[in-house]
């Protein structure tokens, strides 16, 4: 089966220019979530979905980040501009909504900002 | 608030050796508990879960989990660690309260020593 899918997988751009990260979760699946891993702050959520609402995006860390999910099987997570300190690993993950259910996260997408 | 503490943030170990990686948490309401295992360069991988029952869980790899309600704990475990257990470990907690939220540890860096 296939899990949740991210692109790019590596990305390097300059400070300024826009980044998009694209995610496909595991189909079946309606709630989905955004995180970046640092090395200073270690897994931060970003925003997640249900249903393709977003419900909660207390982690946005400012107005150059955005979020969308037109639809239930494709979501994007934009930088612009983009800088220095957003350089970090972004994971989409995806679940059947509920509580006890498990999340399955996708590769990542590795970002450097230069 | 649910949160998870992960005390230390390396374990060391001689393979062939039990293998400990500790975890506890703080909730509001029953807990459900996972660990996940992270490799160089690669996303989270689930290892397994408490939801009810069984204290005892097992999960991938040779993995098991204690979830201990009196010391708010859920200790990861394995008899005799491999070589190539060695990545990132992360505890995390949700409630049926939560939100939905996956509230994550800062993570273990496991070594296992030849």
């Amino acid at each position: 089966d296939a899990g949740v899918i991210q692109s790019p997988r590596h990305e390097v751009t300059e400070m300024g220019q826009e980044v998009t990260l694209r995610c496909k979760p595991i189909s079946g699946h309606n709630s989905l979530f955004w995180y970046r891993q640092t090395m200073m702050r270690g897994l931060e959520l970003l925003i997640y979905f249900n249903n393709n609402v977003p419900i909660d995006d207390s982690g946005m860390p400012e107005d150059r980040f955005s979020a969308k999910m037109p639809n239930a099987s494709f979501s994007t997570l934009k930088i612009q501009p983009s800088e220095p300190r957003d350089s970090a690993v972004y994971f989409c993950a995806s679940t059947i909504a509920g509580s006890a259910n498990t999340i399955y996260f996708g590769e990542g997408s590795w970002l450097t900002v230069v | 608030a649910q949160s998870v503490a992960q005390p230390e943030d390396q374990v060391k170990v001689a393979e062939g050796n039990p293998l400990t990686v500790k975890c506890t948490y703080s909730v509001s309401g029953n807990p459900y508990l996972f660990w996940y295992v992270q490799y160089p360069n690669r996303g989270l991988q689930f290892l397994l879960k408490y939801i009810t029952g069984d204290n005892l869980v097992k999960g991938s790899y040779g993995f098991e989990a204690e979830f201990n309600k009196s010391q708010t704990s859920f200790h990861l475990k394995k008899p005799s660690a491999l070589v190539s257990d060695s990545a990132l470990y992360f505890c995390a907690v949700r409630t049926y309260y939560g939100n939905n939220r996956l509230a994550f540890g800062k993570g273990n860096q496991v070594v296992v020593i030849p």
